[in-house]
């Protein structure tokens, strides 16, 4: 799978929008992009996923760079509950069994 | 409620003693799979279940057994624990389709002495 590579923590004021970059350079043309997130205790969680264009959901948004190389989560208003570790993750268009989750990003968000 | 449910979630016990950790799903995924979590390690996939009856190995298998008899549970087994196995454990399901998101449960903290 290729790699990504993403800030080790990153802070945030509460109410503020937050960006959360993912450098994929090494990333071919049948990858998915997904974003999960583990809070305090818990298991992780889905939050977002995209091939090439920009997606927006209940919980996020996810811009793509045009060449694919990076991409940005975007969290519009944060609030004390989107406190966790942020993983982002490329994904095969296929069957592939295993999701490889790296060390993420520790997102801190002060009241 | 859709969920993937895990039992028990904290568990201590000494080396040797067989245990079983239970994850039970109730979306009717044909995908589940089991992750240790250890600090600087991250997330590692232990075992993988495609559907009943199919089985395979992830990345760290070792010490560590699974069954698939019935589609919504996917026990995992330590048949003589080490404190090496000593971790954070989680449970995860999905469709079988190909970016379908994994589901997971909220983890079984074991201490093994």
């Amino acid at each position: 799978d290729a790699k990504t590579t993403q800030p080790n923590s990153m802070e945030s004021n509460e109410e503020e929008p937050v960006h959360l970059p993912c450098n994929h350079s090494t990333i071919s043309g049948t990858d998915y992009i997904h974003w999960y997130r583990q809070l305090p205790s818990q298991g992780p969680e889905y939050v977002i996923h995209g091939l090439t264009s920009n997606v927006n959901n209940r919980m996020a948004s996810l811009a793509i760079a045009e060449d694919r190389k990076s991409s940005t989560l975007i969290l519009h208003r944060a609030t004390l509950r989107d406190a966790a570790v942020y993983y982002c993750i490329l994904r095969l268009d296929n069957y592939g069994q295993n999701f490889v989750f790296g060390p993420g990003t520790r997102l801190s968000v002060l009241p | 409620e859709a969920q993937v449910t895990q039992n028990p979630r904290y568990l201590i016990t000494v080396t040797g003693k067989k245990l079983t950790v239970t994850c039970s799903q109730n979306m009717n995924h044909e995908y589940m799979s089991w992750y240790r979590q250890d600090p600087g390690l991250g997330l590692r996939q232990i075992y993988y279940s495609m559907n009943v009856e199919v089985t395979d190995k992830g990345d760290v298998p070792e010490g560590y057994k699974v069954s698939r008899k019935e589609k919504r549970n996917f026990p995992l087994i330590l048949e003589s624990p080490s404190p090496n196995q000593t971790s954070l454990y989680f449970c995860a399901s999905r469709l079988f389709t190909n970016i379908s998101p994994l589901h997971f449960g909220n983890g079984t903290r074991l201490t093994v002495t």
